[in-house]
């Protein structure tokens, strides 16, 4: 059972437009949501994250998105860059067990991000 | 650098064989978590540890197995290795929250 879907497998965007990676997840315990991003041969890096209490939350040129009612998130980028070329993880936390030492994350499978010049 | 050092970098071995891939967290972290990512899938939990204790299980199979020493580093240890065990194992580390530091991953494959 996929509790973190990412039903993109692939995005491609032109350079200086908007990229827009879409996430939802099934189980209403998730209370944290973030964003990772892969390049080839590298570990996930983390790129922003969302509390359930808000509905926005933007850094730069990354904003993301949250729908509780719909469990849906999105990350938006603009103006998308080369550089952005990568592999997007959207993953979810129920916030702490075990006497606030428990941060699993669960993972959707990725998105693959391609910028074009 | 991430601050989360896994090694080694690659691994290839035969099937029924024994591995142990290694994980040194972020200085000041206390939680180490191990993460699977197989062809086309996404990360898939396995293991938690907090300050030397487990803390979490998820799709680890019994052939797995880890431990965090008192140094806080911790070991993945799998056995009795199968083709379908070929894939990329993170670690990760954090400090009591949310956001993980994951490392460059070992990638082993099984021959």
């Amino acid at each position: 059972d996929q509790q973190v879907k990412q039903n993109s497998p692939s995005l491609s965007v032109q350079e200086g437009r908007i990229s827009i990676l879409n996430c939802d997840y099934t189980n209403s315990m998730f209370d944290y949501f973030l964003w990772y991003k892969k390049y080839p041969a590298e570990g996930p890096t983390f790129l922003i994250s969302i509390s359930s209490i808000k509905d926005k939350n933007e850094d730069g040129r990354f904003t993301v998105f949250l729908n509780k009612s719909a469990k849906h998130l999105s990350l938006h980028i603009v103006p998308s860059q080369p550089g952005d070329s990568a592999v997007y993880f959207c993953a979810a936390s129920r916030g702490p067990n075990s006497g606030g030492s428990n941060y699993k994350l669960t993972f959707g499978k990725g998105t693959l991000l391609t910028v074009n010049p | 650098d991430s601050g989360v050092t896994q090694t080694p970098k690659h691994l290839i071995t035969a099937t029924g064989q024994r591995v142990t891939l290694r994980c040194s967290p972020r200085s000041g972290d206390l939680s180490v978590y191990w993460y699977q990512q197989s062809l086309d899938q996404g990360l898939q939990f396995l293991i938690q540890y907090y300050n030397g204790e487990e803390r979490a299980k998820g799709n680890i199979l019994e052939r797995f197995s880890a431990q965090q020493f008192p140094d806080l580093h911790s070991e993945l240890n799998l056995s009795s290795l199968e083709l379908g065990d070929s894939a990329l194992y993170f670690c990760a580390s954090s400090p009591r929250t949310n956001v993980l530091t994951f490392g460059a991953g070992s990638r082993l494959t099984v021959l």
